[in-house]
């Protein structure tokens, strides 16, 4: 059974960091493509960020392009997403989610349940 | 900036027929865009539905399906339930690689 289990969310101060986590288990990290999506409270989704399977192309919304860095470490079957330069509109719910395809695009299939990040001072 | 739009709300009898669809502000939605279909339900995480147009996932109900409709990606519910009763959201991708989430369309099953 595929599993998504994030993590590192929080209570941060506009300018803050914060680093996301997402342990996934029940299928082979290695192979897949992963994204993060997030989700303002009541809001829409939107696309974050995604990574290839071998870490090595990144790409990511116009909206955290140059403040968010994604990565993954394939020995741990985890994925991260560093989040700097924190403002009050990247509050949301944070969905780790992952790849059908290791060919772009990195189409979401399988969902984690989130992690809360909220900015405010 | 590229706005993705879908219809804010829907309503279906159960056992009825419905189509939620999504533009591009780009002009019309091909293949190209891949588009992909989410149900959200309250409190609970996104599930994928349908993607690049018209695959649907191992566990998509036969009754949902996806398509291109006058330059727009549709997703038709045909013998609606009441539990699809939720949000349903858009995705497009453009230059193949950075994605664009619709509104989202509330469904609701009356």
């Amino acid at each position: 059974e595929v599993q998504l289990v994030e993590s590192g969310g929080g209570l941060v101060k506009p300018g803050g960091s914060l680093r996301l986590s997402c342990a996934a288990s029940g299928f082979t990290f290695s192979s897949y493509s992963m994204n993060w999506v997030r989700q303002s409270p009541g809001k829409g989704l939107e696309w974050v960020s995604s990574i290839h399977s071998g870490g090595s192309y990144m790409y990511y919304a116009d909206s955290v392009r140059g403040r968010f860095t994604i990565s993954r470490d394939n020995a741990k079957n985890s994925l991260y997403l560093q989040m700097n330069s924190l403002r009050a509109e990247d509050t949301a719910l944070y969905y780790c989610a992952r790849a059908s395809s290791n060919i772009s695009p990195y189409t979401p299939d399988y969902w984690g349940q989130g992690t809360l990040v909220t900015v405010s001072s | 900036q590229t706005v993705v739009t879908q219809e804010p709300s829907l309503t279906v009898s159960p056992g009825g027929t419905v189509t939620l669809t999504c533009a591009s502000s780009t002009g019309a939605v091909t293949s190209g865009y891949y588009p992909n279909w989410f149900q959200q339900k309250p409190g609970q995480a996104p599930r994928a539905l349908i993607y690049s147009t018209n695959n649907k996932h191992s566990w998509t109900p036969a009754r949902f399906s996806g398509s291109l409709l006058g330059g727009k990606a549709a997703l038709t519910l045909s013998g609606v339930q009441p539990e699809d009763e939720a949000d349903y959201y858009c995705l497009l991708y453009f230059g193949g690689v950075s994605g664009v989430f619709g509104g989202g369309t509330k469904l609701t099953v009356l």
